[in-house]
């Protein structure tokens, strides 16, 4: 079964630096989906970013990156010059590309890291 | 941007009560998800919905729950007695495609006293 493991529960920037949350998953599959969400206090999901396995290149959305190193199973973001609205809860998520065993590909989350800025 | 909206953002029932979590998914989207979060802990896959009916669920998904797209908007999770254990947040979630990313409501803070 796939897992997804967020070793850092609590994690703290100062404003304006650079900090780098883990993420590291187990699958026997080679195509998937990885994600990054945010969830700030409202509670609400909010999609941060997504790689494809099968693309080598991180993925880069503004002040958010990843750091996708495959064969480690290992997918890292990288949040620079941290705001203060970046204060959330960061969750590492999962998803099998193909209609694996009749699925239709679920989410499957990590236990989330909790991300404080200071001003 | 299109959104997914959820009804209503906090509901307080009473245990053994029937609850009904409504969704009105983004529209042109054909796949519909609902997925908890317990307070502190990990969200969980509940089911997923396709082509009016259930195409997978998790073993938290027993027969207490039921889902239904009545009218080609709502997608709708009913909770036929509510306990206690049920307390959490409930996201609602849709997709274009299987290929496609999520986008997750806001959720309902659905509470069991």
């Amino acid at each position: 079964a796939q897992t997804v493991t967020q070793s850092q529960p609590e994690m703290s920037v100062q404003e304006a630096e650079t900090v780098t949350l883990s993420c590291t998953y187990d699958t026997s599959e080679s195509d998937y989906y990885l994600f990054w969400y945010k969830q700030p206090p409202s509670r609400q999901m909010i999609l941060v970013i997504r790689q494809e396995a099968y693309k080598q290149q991180n993925a880069t959305e503004n002040r958010f990156s990843v750091n996708f190193q495959k064969a480690a199973k290992s997918f890292s973001l990288k949040i620079s010059d941290s705001q203060l609205g970046d204060a959330a809860m960061y969750f590492c998520a999962y998803r099998f590309r193909l209609n694996y065993g009749g699925s239709q590909g679920n989410l499957i989350f990590g236990k989330g890291t909790k991300l404080s800025v200071k001003p | 941007e299109p959104e997914v909206t959820q009804t209503p953002s906090h509901q307080v029932t009473q245990m053994g009560q029937e609850v009904i979590l409504r969704c009105v998914p983004i529209s042109n989207h054909l796949y519909f998800y609902w997925y908890r979060q317990i307070l502190g802990q990990k969200v969980e896959f509940l089911v997923s919905f396709y082509n009016n009916e259930i195409s997978e669920k998790s073993e938290i998904f027993d027969d207490q729950f039921s889902v239904e797209r009545p009218d080609g908007s709502n997608f709708t999770l009913k909770i036929r007695s509510t306990k206690l254990e049920d307390s959490a947040m409930y996201f609602c979630a849709s997709s274009r495609n299987r290929e496609a990313g999520y986008t997750f409501g806001s959720g309902t803070r659905l509470t069991v006293v």
